[in-house]
């Protein structure tokens, strides 16, 4: 099956630092990419939908420049959290779907617990 | 607009027993269901899929699903639940435009008692 992996699974750092987590479709090519953030007992909040080569979709309420998110390539795409603070820290995850339609499902990588002390 | 709801936030089944977990549904024209499940720290893995066709529906791990469209719902039900069951599940929906996005509930988690 279609297999999505999510790099680091787990990041520790300080305050201020930017922190880059990958997602890559192993097996298949991503049209469309998501990222999640998911919060302690919560549901997952879509922050962002990025297509290969344009820029992405925020949601609302989610800052751009706090969140950079490239989609360089059709098994490639980062989120980049910049200038990280506490509040940042969560369970972020991505998705993946290919060019079948919205009829087929995503398929998510392991996620990367992120926390900025 | 499109929307999910899962009723329940934790449901609780003896070992053996059989299981379900509630999902509605509000959506414009024909909806594709899809049930994910979630174990601690790891992403979403897809259970099962409703487009079209049969309203019984069979996914992984012995679940399936019955979509009702007259009750708009799309409950995940599995004969014999195992511990190993034990786990958050979401339901999530989709309009069949494409450009429509998939709403996730807010996932009901399930206890599975030895």
């Amino acid at each position: 099956g279609a297999v999505v992996s999510q790099h680091p699974s787990r990041v520790i750092c300080k305050s201020g630092t930017s922190v880059k987590i990958e997602c890559r479709s192993l097996d298949f090519q991503a049209t469309t990419m998501f990222w999640y953030r998911q919060f302690p007992k919560q549901s997952l909040m879509l922050m962002a939908t990025s297509n290969e080569g344009s820029k992405a979709t925020y949601e609302q309420g989610v800052e751009k420049d706090k969140f950079l998110i490239n989609h360089a390539s059709l098994t490639l795409s980062t989120l980049t959290v910049t200038s990280a603070h506490p509040e940042d820290s969560s369970f972020y995850i991505c998705s993946a779907e290919g060019a079948g339609g919205g009829n087929q499902p995503q398929h998510f990588g392991d996620g990367t617990r992120l926390s900025i002390l | 607009a499109q929307s999910v709801a899962q009723p329940e936030d934790q449901v609780n089944v003896a070992e053996g027993n059989p299981l379900t977990v509630k999902c509605t549904y509000s959506v414009s024209g024909n909806p594709y269901l899809f049930w994910y499940v979630q174990y601690p720290n790891r992403g979403l893995q897809f259970l099962l899929k409703y487009i079209t066709g049969d309203n019984l529906v069979k996914g992984s791990y012995g679940f399936e699903a019955e979509f009702n469209k007259s009750q708009t719902s799309f409950h995940l039900k599995k004969p014999s639940a195992l511990v190993s069951d034990s786990a958050l599940y979401f339901c999530a929906v989709r309009a069949p435009n494409r450009d429509d996005k998939i709403i996730f509930g807010k996932g009901t988690r399930l206890h599975i008692l030895p």
